[in-house]
């Protein structure tokens, strides 16, 4: 019974180049959020995902950043061409329901470094 | 959209005594109210929550308070323990919201 699964938990990256964060949500949950943690900081929401539909992706910046969550296989939040400030810790998390009023189980996130 | 607000930012508390942190929120819609407890390289892990048609909830050591009049919610732990110590982040959701954290309320429990 795996919970939320994201890969790679560490990431590292030069300026320029790009980085992939993938996330499994839980079984049974069809609904995925991404947040971003930076340093000292709370939880940002980025964006909502249910399968093949952005639902939600108000917490996005506007460019170099995308999120999908294809019918077969996990989501994947995608940055091009990262600069040091996006180095953070990035969570996704899952809920069977897609309302904002269910729980949300996180993962156990992804650091990305950008050197 | 809705603003979470979250005191203190830091607490420390001897073992055994007790830890309270506040929090306050923007928008009447919201009707869930969770808190998760990070530790130090991991995921934030729902600890309790509360939905707006109780005012009152416990689990052993932890309870958490609503007021939807005055738009408050804490988190009282009692008993501390030093395993305890941790990044609580309370937040707000409900309806079609996305859930809305505070910023964070680091716990030291001092053995």
């Amino acid at each position: 019974n795996a919970g939320v699964m994201q890969n790679p938990r560490h990431l590292v990256r030069r300026r320029g180049q790009e980085a992939r964060l993938r996330c499994s949500p839980m079984k049974g949950h069809s609904h995925v959020y991404w947040y971003r943690q930076l340093p000292e900081e709370g939880l940002k929401f980025m964006v909502y995902l249910q399968k093949e539909n952005i639902i939600d992706e108000s917490g996005m910046p506007k460019e170099r950043f995308s999120a999908e969550f294809p019918k077969e296989g996990p989501s994947i939040l995608r940055i091009q061409q990262v600069v040091r400030g996006d180095s953070a810790a990035y969570f996704c998390a899952s809920s069977r329901q897609g309302t904002g009023a269910n729980v949300l189980t996180f993962g156990a996130g992804s650091r990305l470094t950008v050197l | 959209g809705e603003n979470v607000e979250q005191h203190p930012s830091t607490l420390s508390v001897q073992e055994g005594d007790s830890a309270v942190i506040k929090c306050t929120y923007s928008d009447s819609a919201s009707n869930y109210f969770p808190w998760y407890k990070q530790e130090l390289g991991k995921g934030p892990q729902l600890i309790i929550d509360i939905r707006s048609n109780v005012g009152e909830k416990k689990d052993q050591r932890i309870a958490v308070t609503l007021n939807k009049t005055a738009k408050h919610f804490s988190l009282h732990i009692t008993e501390t323990q030093p395993e305890d110590s941790a990044v609580y982040f309370c937040a707000a959701g409900g309806g079609y919201q996305k859930v809305t954290f505070g910023i964070g309320t680091k716990l030291q429990v001092i053995p």
